[in-house]
């Protein structure tokens, strides 16, 4: 097992609500990488957050947003559900951003739920 | 485009035989490329990653990679698998965009490993 953490473990919205998910990093890690699951899919790159700053971004509306504070925890925010962010969101922390070579070690995800 | 693809949705084995998870990539530069496994409703597990150096990469659990660069492949293979090893495998190419690096997955790859 990592030493990544993910709350909650599952989730259930309406469409149009908002969500926040939360993800521990592994220590001596500072930065943080999120991702998309969806069923039967494999996981799409939402963005990176490397010393609190967001430095990277995926293919994914602004409605998903993020923060990372300075212990290296971070939050995904998603305002204005839809029915297609359903999935599992994975959180991935890595000793250092930017470095092609560098391993992501994830939690254990969060599944949402949107109806 | 840079990607990756697995082209078996699934792989069936007996249990004692080897086994072997194909992956292939289409990168501009060098490829960094990494194996993950997912258990059911768990997060992604780290099994190893090739950066440079030796095609045979060796990872946990008795895992083994082949890195061939004429053939763009990465195979994860296994001399003996076990019921245990059945699970979603995932294959993936780490890039460097500006200033972060993600992973690009493949679809995945279920395998079953039978008594």
């Amino acid at each position: 097992e990592t030493g990544v953490t993910q709350s909650p473990t599952h989730l259930i919205k309406t469409r149009g609500q908002q969500v926040t998910l939360r993800c521990s990093s592994q220590s001596g890690h500072n930065t943080v990488s999120w991702y998309q699951q969806a069923l039967g899919q494999g996981p799409q790159f939402i963005f990176q957050y490397y010393r609190e700053e967001e430095n990277g971004r995926g293919n994914f509306p602004p409605r998903f947003s993020g923060l990372q504070f300075p212990n290296y925890s971070s939050e995904l925010n998603v305002n204005a559900l839809e029915l297609d962010d359903s999935a599992l969101y994975l959180c991935a922390s890595s000793f250092v951003g930017g470095r092609a070579a560098d391993t992501q070690y994830f939690g254990p995800g969060t599944r949402l739920t949107v109806l | 485009a840079q990607s990756v693809a697995q082209p078996e949705d699934q792989v069936n084995v007996a249990e004692g035989n080897p086994l072997t998870v194909k992956c292939t990539y289409s990168v501009s530069g060098n490829p960094y490329l990494f194996w993950y496994v997912q258990y059911p409703n768990r997060g992604l597990q780290f099994l190893l990653k090739y950066i440079t150096g030796d095609n045979l990469v060796k990872g946990s659990y008795g895992f083994e990679a082949e890195f061939n660069k004429s053939q763009t492949s990465f195979h994860l293979k296994k001399p003996s698998a076990l019921v245990s090893d059945s699970a979603l495998y995932f294959c993936a190419v780490s890039l460097i965009s500006g200033g972060y690096n993600k992973l690009i997955f493949g679809a995945g790859t279920r395998l079953a490993v039978h008594p």
